[in-house]
């Protein structure tokens, strides 16, 4: 069982909608990550937080827009998106400080389907 | 930078067979190192890690992997394979010293095993 839990499992929404993408731990964990990954592809890396302050964009356009209201949650709205967009969207979270050793914990994912 | 890379984009093998998959790094530090696995349609578990100590680390579902510094690998095994190990699996790294933030993953081996 994974102790970080993301919803939607299954998202499909059109390029003029509006969506949002959820993710929550409960294991104290102060670092979180956006992941977009196309399928036989490794994860790459969108977003991380750390300490509920965005540390790290990795020059993803803005129809993407994280947001992470406190220590144990982590949204990433959607809008305007393009087909290409359709991939799975992993989170992920680490603690930090002296019991941080770069390991990330996976939700299960959300699989997204832009027509 | 770090970069991590991986023979064989697609590995088969026979039930009951070795599982060797292998995984360089290049690292101008000392890293920590991963092995992560992901079944179909699932998010990503970490199957063992390095960090420090003992060089030889053994992971869960019966996997270890070697740390050598010299070759700058490494690489996973498995004595045996099974019918479910058949799944993707990354390697990654992680530079604690200077980017906390961010694992680098290689691209990926896909396991197939013939019953």
């Amino acid at each position: 069982d994974t102790e970080v839990t993301q919803t939607p499992k299954h998202l499909v929404m059109g390029m003029t909608n509006k969506k949002s993408l959820k993710c929550e731990q409960h294991m104290g964990h102060r670092a979180m990550y956006w992941y977009k990954q196309k399928a036989k592809k490794p994860p790459e890396l969108m977003f991380v937080y750390s300490y509920e302050k965005l540390s790290i964009n990795e020059s993803v356009p803005s129809r993407f827009s994280p947001e992470c209201p406190n220590s144990s949650l982590l949204n990433l709205h959607l809008h305007a998106l393009q087909p290409e967009d359709s991939a799975l969207y992993l989170c992920a979270s680490s603690p930090l400080g002296s019991g941080n050793t770069g390991e990330l914990f996976f939700g299960e994912g959300s699989r997204l389907t832009v027509l | 930078a770090q970069s991590v890379t991986q023979l064989g984009s697609h590995v088969s093998v026979s039930e009951g067979a070795l599982v060797l998959l292998r995984c360089n790094y290049s690292s101008s530090v000392p890293p920590y190192l991963f092995w992560y696995v992901q079944y179909p349609n699932q998010g990503l578990q970490l199957l063992l890690k390095y960090t420090t100590g003992a060089t030889l680390v053994k992971g869960i579902n019966g996997f270890e992997a070697e740390f050598k510094k010299s070759e700058t690998s490494f690489h996973l095994t498995k004595p045996s394979a099974h019918m479910s190990d058949a799944a993707e699996y990354f390697c990654a790294v992680s530079d604690m010293k200077t980017s906390y933030d961010k694992v680098i993953f290689g691209p990926g081996t896909s396991l197939s095993v013939i019953p």
